[in-house]
């Protein structure tokens, strides 16, 4: 599994409320990715870090940030929470040394009411 | 950017038969063509790759083909088996650049 985790599993949250979901890794990967799951679409990507403090969009980045203070912590923030939202979010790395081979957390489910 | 397509959505075939899911990508720089199995409620895990330098790749009952001129690239599944039921995903990647573009999947249903 990468050493990767996800926090927290599961998470209710109303319209409007700040949500920050927690990815973290104990392997010293480079790469971190924030998917975003929903049915008929696939895994889109949100945002990705390739190091510390390094940032860059993904294809639906609008309403998330995220930070990476540290390589082994990726944080994605929701502003201000929307039901458009409500989805299973993965985080993923890029396993160092092993090409381009991409492992994926176990996931979160955010359900915004 | 990249668009990468996938089909069919949905497959049923009886245990024991071949499953075959295609999927096309736009970019013709991308060089890393990833395939992820997905039982329900559970991550994406890597069952298999194929970089642009092969045409084919084999692991015991799943293969992978890959048409760089067309732009296309195939899984190819033998003698599939109930547990071989999941949602499939293809993705497409240039390497160095690191980004992934996926396939809307296809839910897999093998019937005993």
């Amino acid at each position: 599994d990468a050493g990767i985790t996800q926090s927290p599993r599961h998470k209710v949250t109303e319209t409007g409320t700040p949500v920050t979901l927690r990815c973290h890794q104990t392997e010293n990967h480079r790469y971190m990715y924030w998917y975003r799951q929903d049915p008929g679409h696939g895994l889109r990507l949100i945002h990705y870090s390739y190091g510390v403090k390094d940032t860059d969009k993904g294809e639906v980045s609008d309403g998330y940030s995220v930070s990476r203070s540290k390589t082994e912590d990726f944080l994605l923030t929701l502003e201000s929470a929307t039901s458009s939202q409500t989805s299973v979010y993965f985080c993923a790395i890029t396993a160092s040394g092993r090409g381009d081979e991409q492992y994926f957390g176990p996931g979160t489910r955010l359900t915004v009411t | 950017g990249e668009n990468v397509e996938q089909h069919p959505s949905t497959l049923s075939v009886q245990e024991g038969d071949s499953a075959v899911i295609k999927c096309t990508y736009s970019d013709s720089a991308s060089n890393y063509f990833p395939w992820y199995k997905q039982e329900l409620g559970k991550r994406p895990q890597l069952i298999i790759d194929i970089r642009s330098n092969v045409g084919e790749k084999k692991d015991q009952r799943i293969a992978v083909t890959l048409n760089k001129t067309a732009k296309h690239f195939s899984l190819h599944i033998t003698e599939t088996q109930p547990e071989d039921s999941a949602v499939y995903f293809c993705a497409a990647s240039l390497y160095n650049f690191n980004k992934f573009y996926f396939g809307s999947g296809t839910k897999l249903n093998v019937k005993p």
